[in-house]
């Protein structure tokens, strides 16, 4: 299994600042016939299923904001928001569908 | 609009079995792979399982491998998970959750609300 580990747990991050949230793979995830990074990215609101943000490491999905961007390669990735809005906080997760799909134990993001 | 409806969670003794459903609409079901992930109360996302789109190729994560049976009926637009020899580490809300690539990308564009399991006596 590939393992992932995101950092930090919990981020409390004041409303209009930038929230960067850190997700690691125990192996690449980087697939050298397409030069993709297999790695998504999701937001769960409270009493919500997931909701994907981000595939390919950096594709935003349609509709998603465009203050969320992702970005990195191999076995590091950031998600990254510029300006945190009130309606942000929640726990985000990323993905890897290299092999057997596995997940970050989650970021807890709340406004400081 | 895209739906997922997840059904037949409850409470269930250990060593008890249970059938979800996941009725869905709003898109050409045949055209794509489905999965079951689960989430413990308070706790991350896990993998359960897949099915391709025809319903012809399965897998399953080692945990539930050789207890849960993953199928589909593309006529009726629905998605089963047959869960037997439950313990109480498969308490959880399991949501069904739509693959992304028509031909299997692992990862999911379309989740339902889910349908908590719990398993104790």
């Amino acid at each position: 299994d590939i393992v992932m580990t995101q950092s930090p747990d919990s981020l409390a991050v004041s409303l209009g600042e930038r929230a960067t949230i850190n997700c690691k793979s125990s192996q690449s995830v980087l697939h050298r016939s397409n030069n993709q990074n297999y790695l998504a990215w999701y937001q769960q609101k409270p009493g919500q299923p997931p909701e994907l943000l981000i595939s390919w490491a950096s594709t935003r999905e349609s509709g998603v904001p465009d203050r969320f961007s992702g970005s990195g390669s191999g076995t590091n990735f950031t998600l990254t928001l510029s300006s945190l809005q009130a309606e942000d906080v929640a726990v985000y997760y990323c993905q890897q569908y290299y092999i057997a799909p596995t997940f970050g134990q989650g970021t807890r993001l709340e406004i400081k | 609009e895209v739906q997922l409806v997840e059904s037949g969670g409850g409470l269930i003794q250990p060593g008890g079995s249970l059938r979800l459903s996941c009725a869905v609409s709003g898109f050409t079901f045949n055209n794509h792979w489905m999965h079951w992930v689960r989430q413990a109360p308070g706790k991350g996302l896990v993998w359960v399982s897949r099915i391709d789109s025809g319903g012809g190729s399965t897998s399953y994560a080692d945990s539930v491998k050789g207890r849960f049976t993953i199928s589909r009926d593309n006529a009726k637009n629905r998605l089963y998970l047959q869960m037997t020899s439950l313990r109480a580490e498969d308490t959880a809300i399991y949501y069904c959750a739509r693959d992304s690539g028509p031909g299997g990308a692992y990862y999911f564009d379309q989740w339902g609300q889910g349908t908590l399991v719990t398993v104790s006596s």
